[in-house]
């Protein structure tokens, strides 16, 4: 059981847009650490989408865009295209653990 | 540029023990340190521990102490992380990460009689 809660899969047509929530806890997100969001594409490692809450690595489309309040944190994914299909992961730093701690991950469907 | 370059793919007997390397290039390794990550098959991502490149101070998941070491070698620039006594489910993928921004490309340890 992973300690940051996510949904296991999300769905959207082309062009529209799709939330995917990560929601953690007083020792970590709510302890006013940063959420990171990495997309995952089969076989490949984490590629980082968004650091520090809201903020885009350069390349990153700027469809992508997170946000964060109290205990839990966001991902946006607007205009959705068939290339955006892949596993979507949270990621924050936990206080009690002394270390990283992931949601479960997210699989987002282009339908 | 920054890179993270793992070691390749292993096969480990259960009770055996695996130790991939990490090396690291375009910055100064001793200014981060290094997370390691593993991923079992169809699962998600399981932070396994961290050290600091610096003085080699060490934190570990509570579920791997006693079985997981990681050291560097400053010389080489290269971080390594042992498993100790494997088991089936110990068969994933491993990456290393020296932030958010940098992983490495994955090593396949897989641990199968």
């Amino acid at each position: 059981q992973s300690v940051l809660t996510q949904p296991p899969s999300v769905s959207g047509a082309p062009g529209q847009r799709v939330t995917i929530s990560c929601t953690g806890s007083s020792s970590n997100v709510g302890a006013r650490y940063d959420v990171h969001w990495y997309q995952q594409l089969p076989g490949t490692a984490p590629k980082l989408l968004i650091f520090g809450n809201n903020n885009r690595p350069s390349g990153v489309p700027d469809r992508f865009s997170g946000s964060k309040s109290g205990t839990s944190a966001s991902l946006a994914v607007s205009g959705l295209q068939a290339e955006d299909e892949a596993d979507y992961y949270c990621q924050s730093y936990d206080i009690s653990l002394s270390g990283w701690v992931f949601g479960g991950g997210t699989k987002l469907t282009v339908l | 540029q920054v890179q993270l370059v793992q070691s390749g793919a292993e096969v480990k007997r259960p009770g055996a023990s695996v130790k991939v390397s990490c090396k690291a290039s375009g910055y100064t390794f001793t200014s981060y340190g290094i997370n390691w990550v593993r991923q079992a098959p169809g699962q998600g991502l399981e932070w396994m521990g961290w050290i600091s490149a610096y003085n080699g101070n060490t934190n570990y998941a509570q579920k791997l102490q006693g079985r997981v070491t990681m050291t560097t070698d400053t010389s080489s620039s290269t971080a390594y992380m042992e498993l100790g006594s494997l088991r089936s489910d110990d068969t994933a993928v491993y990456y290393c990460a020296r932030d958010h921004h940098y992983w490495g490309q994955g090593t396949l340890v897989t641990v199968s009689s």
